[in-house]
């Protein structure tokens, strides 16, 4: 199975902040790499999917990248409604992982 | 607008089968994938298993033992059924859409999850 792991697990930033998180895939993934968004108490809520496209409706402060094996996730001026916890997923092979999260927190 | 909405128990009792429901408006449930992902309270997320409307399927092999997930065209409709559950299968259920394209698969649309705890 392909493991994705991301970085960092938490972060606290501030409103207007520029945010990075990252995930790394075990083995290539090519760019079967998804973002999903979740709020306390909701469904996860996708942003970005093959690594860089950004889902409709997603505001474009939302970008990702790639680099081999890693993927990014940008918030590139974080919002207020931006806090929440990211998560990647790997849809290249089965099972279709998940990271293990990556919680976004005001500072 | 595609909407999904989990339903079933939210209570099952250890060794018994969880058994929930995923209710699909404003789409059809004969043209895309399904699938199901759960999330133990305070933790990540884990995909199950998914389905096609054909029936065609694919479940995670952590669960495949216990894992069967079907579809109702008929109602609009697809379950999960997880047998023997224990207290670690304690989690919020979701469903959701996959949207698959070359670019690769992706969840679109997702239910409001269904917490279903396992406890005698």
């Amino acid at each position: 199975d392909i493991q994705m792991t991301q970085s960092p697990s938490s972060l606290s930033a501030s409103v207007g902040d520029k945010v990075t998180i990252t995930c790394r895939a075990s083995q290539s993934i090519s760019s079967f790499l998804n973002w999903y968004q979740q709020k306390p108490g909701k469904a996860p809520k996708l942003l970005i999917y093959a690594a860089s496209s950004l889902q409709s409706g997603v505001p474009s402060r939302f970008s990702g990248s790639e680099s081999g094996t890693d993927f990014t996730l940008t918030i590139s001026s974080l919002q207020p409604e931006d806090f929440a916890t990211y998560y990647c997923q790997q849809t290249y092979s089965s099972p279709p992982a998940f990271g293990q999260g990556t919680k976004v927190e005001i500072k | 607008q595609v909407q999904l909405q989990e339903s079933g128990p939210g209570l099952v009792k250890p060794s018994e089968t969880l058994s929930l429901t995923c209710t699909v408006s404003g789409g059809s449930v004969s043209s895309y994938y399904w699938t199901w992902i759960r999330q133990p309270p305070g933790k990540g997320l884990e995909w199950i298993g998914y389905i096609y409307f054909g029936g065609s399927t694919n479940y995670n092999p952590s669960l495949k033992s216990r894992v069967t997930i079907s579809v109702d065209t008929s109602k609009n409709q697809f379950s999960l059924n997880l047998s023997s559950v224990t207290a670690a299968d304690t989690a919020v259920y979701y469903c959701a859409r996959v949207f698959d394209t070359t670019a690769g698969p992706r969840y679109d649309y997702w239910g409001q999850g269904a917490l279903v705890t396992v406890s005698s």
